[in-house]
């Protein structure tokens, strides 16, 4: 197991502007997968990326994994005000998750 | 609707006191994890069971216990509650699929007065 570190910390944005979150990891990994949790809430898996793809879109999400560097970077385009959460990364090899802090992500109106 | 339901939402426990909690799915999973969380904070892996009679340590497995009692079940037991248990703890469960992610519950909100 190992456990992804998200970058920024936290992030405020205007409604309708574009958010990038980042990730870090330290070794291998089979996929890497990206989680959304609401204040007081679960987490809620939003997408995976297996490790030999590179890009992958959901709606309005856009994940990249750049294996080479360890790293992947989330974006989710045209933020709504639903869209305040925090946000994890899940670099995954032996499915054992370890989750990092995440990056608070808060849409201002 | 299929998911991961976990009882009791809340709890509050005073110190010594021992409980259980539960945790459920229905989508078939083989694997199934118990996680905490502490404001602020990731969640930090507890025990997990890859299958039905299989359970694993996590990062912070002292003063918890588990049980896998069926496919669908997987418990949670503090035996001797602590304040350093004051938590929010979640479930989840997890396909055997590799193309496919965690399945997590609401949560137990527990406080250890």
């Amino acid at each position: 197991s190992q456990q992804g570190e998200e970058d920024p910390q936290a992030l405020s944005i205007q409604e309708g502007e574009n958010a990038t979150m980042n990730c870090s990891y330290k070794t291998s990994i089979n996929n890497l997968q990206w989680y959304r949790q609401n204040s007081g809430r679960g987490l809620v898996h939003l997408i995976l990326i297996r490790s030999n793809e590179r890009e992958k879109h959901s709606g309005r999400l856009r994940v990249t994994l750049d294996t080479s560097k360890k790293s992947s970077s989330l974006l989710i385009t045209a933020s709504r005000a639903a869209d305040t959460a925090s946000y994890f990364c899940a670099p995954n090899r032996d499915d054992k998750i370890i989750f990092g802090k995440g990056t608070r992500l808060h849409i201002l109106p | 609707n299929a998911g991961v339901t976990q009882t009791p939402k809340f709890q509050v426990l005073k110190t010594g006191q021992s409980m259980t909690l539960q945790c459920a799915q229905d989508m078939n999973h083989n694997s199934m994890y118990w996680y905490r969380q502490d404001p602020g904070m990731g969640l930090r892996l507890i025990y997990y069971s890859a299958s039905e009679g299989t359970t694993d340590k996590g990062e912070v497995p002292n003063g918890y216990n588990v049980s896998r009692l069926n496919k669908r079940e997987f418990s949670l037991r503090l035996e001797s509650a602590a304040p350093s248990q004051t938590s929010v703890y979640f479930c989840a469960s997890r396909s055997d699929s590799h193309f496919y992610g965690y399945t997590f519950g609401s949560g137990t909100r527990l406080t250890v007065v």
